[in-house]
């Protein structure tokens, strides 16, 4: 089945304690994405990759790293979270940044910092 | 640049009556439009997308969307709603150039009353 895996679903944690949220697609799309989803404002991405080693800013950046070593993964790493950081993350992929191309999204990370 | 807006946060209609949310957009160049949907502690799904075909897009579960160039309009509709259809919509806008990236509207709530 085609998908897009995040893990942890839920995670509460406190400030300042690193943590990765990981993302993997079995569907061989070179384009990947991370969003995070507040009441109010939408969706607003954070990073996108358009392949392997290519990374770029998104939105809102401040405050995240990713990394593209493999093509199925893009994790997500929060250094040092702060409470402004709590928020549903989605990450998303499609076959290519062509943009008539629709996403896939994951079923989503609810992070809670403290 | 693009952008997209959805108006109504929260949208209730009766089971049976129609469905009507709203959607319009600015863009340079022809757009490309999506509507998704997400269901509760699920990532967003793909209802339909426009992108230069026909105006007049069938989706998934019923739903449809007429793109109406004069008026920079995507509305969605759905004939006779199903308790099934409360989630949360989110229109969108992207382009051919490859320095658009997809933008997300804030999201329309729909209720369905019994």
């Amino acid at each position: 089945e085609a998908q897009v895996t995040q893990n942890p679903r839920y995670l509460i944690t406190v400030t300042g304690k690193k943590l990765t949220v990981t993302c993997s697609q079995n569907m061989n799309h070179e384009y990947m994405s991370w969003y995070r989803q507040d009441p109010g404002l939408g969706l607003r991405q954070i990073y996108y990759s358009m392949n392997v080693e290519v990374t770029d800013k998104g939105d809102v950046p401040e405050g995240y790293k990713v990394s593209r070593k493999e093509k199925r993964n893009f994790p997500l790493i929060l250094e040092s979270p702060s409470p402004n950081q709590t928020s549903l993350y989605f990450c998303a992929s499609s076959p290519a940044i062509v943009s008539n191309q629709p996403q896939h999204f994951g079923d989503g990370t609810r992070l809670s910092i403290l | 640049a693009q952008s997209v807006t959805q108006l109504g946060s929260h949208v209730s209609v009766s089971e049976g009556a129609l469905v009507l949310l709203r959607c319009n957009y600015s863009s340079s160049v022809p757009p490309y439009l999506f509507w998704y949907v997400q269901y509760p502690n699920q990532g967003l799904q793909l209802l339909l997308k426009y992108t230069s075909a026909a105006t007049l897009v069938k989706g998934i579960n019923g739903f449809e969307a007429e793109f109406k160039k004069s008026e920079t309009s995507f509305h969605l509709t759905k004939p006779s709603a199903h308790m099934s259809d409360a989630a949360e919509y989110f229109c969108a806008v992207s382009s051919m150039n490859r320095d658009d990236k997809i933008i997300f509207g804030k999201g329309t709530r729909l209720h369905i009353l019994p």
